[in-house]
């Protein structure tokens, strides 16, 4: 079973403040991703990595950065929020090997700006 | 164009009812094919994972994927309350880790 962890859960916060949406996987996963959901909408990916020291901008263009200093965890930040970051962010891994497996997913962070 | 397009419902269906889920894509080259279900303030949860044309059985759950006409399927027998999500599908290349998602189709199955 996928053991993926999120926190915070939920996290209201005003305009301007540095936030970091946590991200912990206990499975070894060597691929971590960062999507963002919004309400009707499709989930775009705005970041991942394929292992420690590596990360890379996923196809949705996104103000928040990334850091993989451990396998088990990858954390976004965003330095400085607004209202436009208000969403539902979730957090995926998937192991290295073989072609046949998926991500799995946390349960999301979300998030609203004021 | 989307890549991938799926009728964001919302369906509502009686308790025992079959349910048909479904999604287009135009991107020829998709090969591996997932449906996820998603609770209420949940993270989506991989439910069916099939790889190129064919059928896939999991207890009331069958993926199908018609490649000639870029189409899936998810089919739902004897539906329960507990099936009452929003599913998404979802779709990549060989080799690719880029997941392309439809929008997400919310069911309401009703005792």
């Amino acid at each position: 079973e996928a053991d993926i962890y999120q926190t915070p859960r939920y996290l209201v916060i005003g305009t301007g403040k540095k936030i970091t949406l946590e991200c912990s996987q206990t499975m070894g996963h060597d691929k971590m991703y960062w999507y963002q959901q919004d309400p009707g909408m499709e989930l775009h990916l705005i970041h991942y990595s394929y292992g420690v020291n590596s990360t890379e901008k996923g196809d949705l263009s996104s103000e928040s950065t990334v850091s993989r200093i451990r396998t088990e965890h990858f954390p976004l930040t965003l330095e400085s929020a607004r209202p436009s970051h208000t969403s539902q962010y979730l957090c995926a891994s998937k192991s290295h090997g073989g072609e046949h497996n998926e991500q799995f997913f946390g349960p999301g962070t979300r998030l609203t700006v004021l | 164009q989307k890549e991938v397009e799926q009728d964001p419902g919302p369906l509502s269906v009686p308790e025992g009812a079959i349910v048909s889920l479904n999604c287009t894509y135009s991107n020829s080259a998709f090969q591996y094919f997932m449906w996820y279900r998603q609770y209420s303030r949940k993270g989506p949860e991989l439910l069916m994972y099939t790889y190129s044309s064919g059928n896939k059985e999991d207890g009331r759950f069958t993926a199908q994927v018609d490649k000639s006409s870029k189409y899936i399927s998810l089919f739902i027998r004897d539906s329960q309350p507990s099936d009452s999500a929003t599913y998404l599908c979802a779709m990549r290349v060989t080799g690719a880790n880029n997941l392309f998602f439809g929008t997400g189709t919310r069911l309401t199955v009703i005792p």
